[in-house]
């Protein structure tokens, strides 16, 4: 079965500290990877793919097959960082959402 | 240009009722995407449809639920008999060409409040 798991559901860091959001998946396959944001009232949006090896917003995210993990990481988290984060596999499974708060 | 639109943004209906909720995707996107959010939780996956057919509808608790999509645009899930536990945030998305590594766009959602 295919299955995303966030182990966090909130996480609250201090501006400037770095931030960790974690995402570990089950797939025996060779996995496609996406964080989802979601900003207060805005609707859920991409935030970066493992395929495109990109860093958007100071964001980045390593594919580890081993541990079969997709952890998102940012060296300095902002204000405006604060939103729900979705860890996604192969289109369709999401998983339950780590709400990250990022404190003054 | 226009993003993924979602009408109503919001229903409240009785138990019993039938209701349908709509999607208008990304111009010229060729896959539609609908899941269903419960408080506090992720999206779920209910069905995706490449162009006018079901891709696969492997999401779809039961039989109560259905969607289509005519004309290969917009898309119509259809919930027949609601019940309290279809009360949710129903999300509609589209990717380009729909492959697994496509970018998902997604609508505001409509909140279905069944009483």
């Amino acid at each position: 079965a295919q299955r995303v798991t966030q182990p966090e559901k909130l996480l609250s860091v201090f501006k400037g500290a770095p931030v960790e959001l974690k995402c570990n998946y089950s797939y025996s396959g060779s996995p496609e990877l996406f964080w989802y944001v979601q900003y207060s009232r805005q609707r859920l949006q991409l935030l970066l793919r493992h395929i495109s090896r990109e860093s958007i917003k100071g964001f980045t995210a390593d594919l580890n097959k081993g541990e079969t993990s997709f952890h998102l990481k940012k060296p300095f988290a902002q204000e405006e960082d604060s939103a729900m984060y979705y860890c996604a596999l192969n289109q369709f499974y999401f998983g339950t959402g780590t709400s990250l708060t990022v404190i003054p | 240009g226009a993003g993924v639109s979602q009408t109503p943004s919001n229903k409240v209906t009785e138990k019993g009722k039938y209701v349908e909720l709509r999607c208008d995707p990304i111009s010229g996107h060729t896959a539609l995407y609908w899941y269903r959010q419960s408080l506090g939780q992720g999206p779920e996956f209910l069905i995706y449809f490449q162009g006018t057919g079901a891709a696969d509808d492997s999401g779809l608790p039961n039989d109560r639920f259905f969607a289509v999509r005519p004309e290969g645009s917009v898309s119509t899930l259809k919930i027949q008999r609601t019940e309290r536990g279809d009360s949710a945030v129903y999300l509609c998305a589209s990717s380009e060409l729909g492959y697994r590594a496509d970018t998902q766009y997604f609508g505001p959602g409509t909140r279905l409040t069944v009483l």
